[in-house]
């Protein structure tokens, strides 16, 4: 089972910021926060990812809290081909990676 | 260049029969991950290997799975004895080594009739 935790689903207006928290309260030191997007119909598409550190990148920031225990992707600007199902990854180097449901983001015109 | 393909992009087939799937990963990319994923579902671990060594198969769910990467490029996923419940989209990804970004193919879609 997934060890994150994300809203179900989730909406956000055209041109606007669009930030998707996750859980991952139980997160060891050694492990990352990865962040992946699956556009209807596609594979999952990488996004970003983090350890301790804030990150960002041409696609998206990524946020963690001082504890770690939850993190927040944020899209800046957010268009309607961001619409998509975004999954938080809790992973340990070398382990395999667990997808939860994700969060179902609608970016709305 | 060229991302990762996986062929065919359907299979249809029958309970109890054999079915091949087919990932070509992205040239010299060594890690190479198969996932399966139903409808409504994030994607499930099947197997990642490293090179030509299946580095962890702990996501193949019986021994009716296999999968092969012999020359350490094209993978193949085979299931013996197909059953209804192997209807899915098998997904292939790619990176250059584990914690790198993982490059997903367009997946196979099977249904077991």
């Amino acid at each position: 089972d997934a060890k994150t935790t994300q809203p179900t689903s989730m909406d956000c207006a055209e041109g606007r910021a669009a930030n998707l928290p996750c859980n991952h309260s139980t997160i060891s030191g050694n492990e990352y926060v990865y962040w992946y997007r699956q556009i209807h119909s596609q594979g999952p598409q990488y996004i970003i990812h983090g350890l301790k550190n804030n990150e960002t990148n041409e696609m998206a920031s990524l946020i963690i809290t001082e504890d770690r225990k939850s993190s927040t992707l944020i899209l800046p600007h957010a268009t309607l081909r961001d619409t998509a199902v975004y999954y938080c990854i809790e992973v340990n180097y070398g382990q395999n990676f667990v997808f939860g449901p994700g969060t179902r983001l609608s970016v709305l015109p | 260049g060229a991302g990762v393909s996986q062929t065919p992009s359907n299979k249809v087939t029958e309970k109890g029969k054999y079915v091949e799937l087919r990932c070509d990963p992205i040239s010299g990319h060594t890690a190479l991950y198969w996932y399966r994923q139903s409808l409504g579902q994030g994607p499930e671990f099947l197997i990642y290997f490293q090179g030509t060594g299946a580095a962890d198969d702990s996501g193949l769910p019986n021994d009716r799975f296999f999968a092969v990467r012999p020359e350490g490029s094209v993978s193949t996923l085979k299931i013996q004895r197909t059953e209804r419940g192997d209807s899915a989209m098998y997904l292939c990804a790619s990176s250059f080594a584990w914690a790198n970004e993982q490059f997903f193919g367009p997946g196979t879609r099977l249904t077991v009739l």
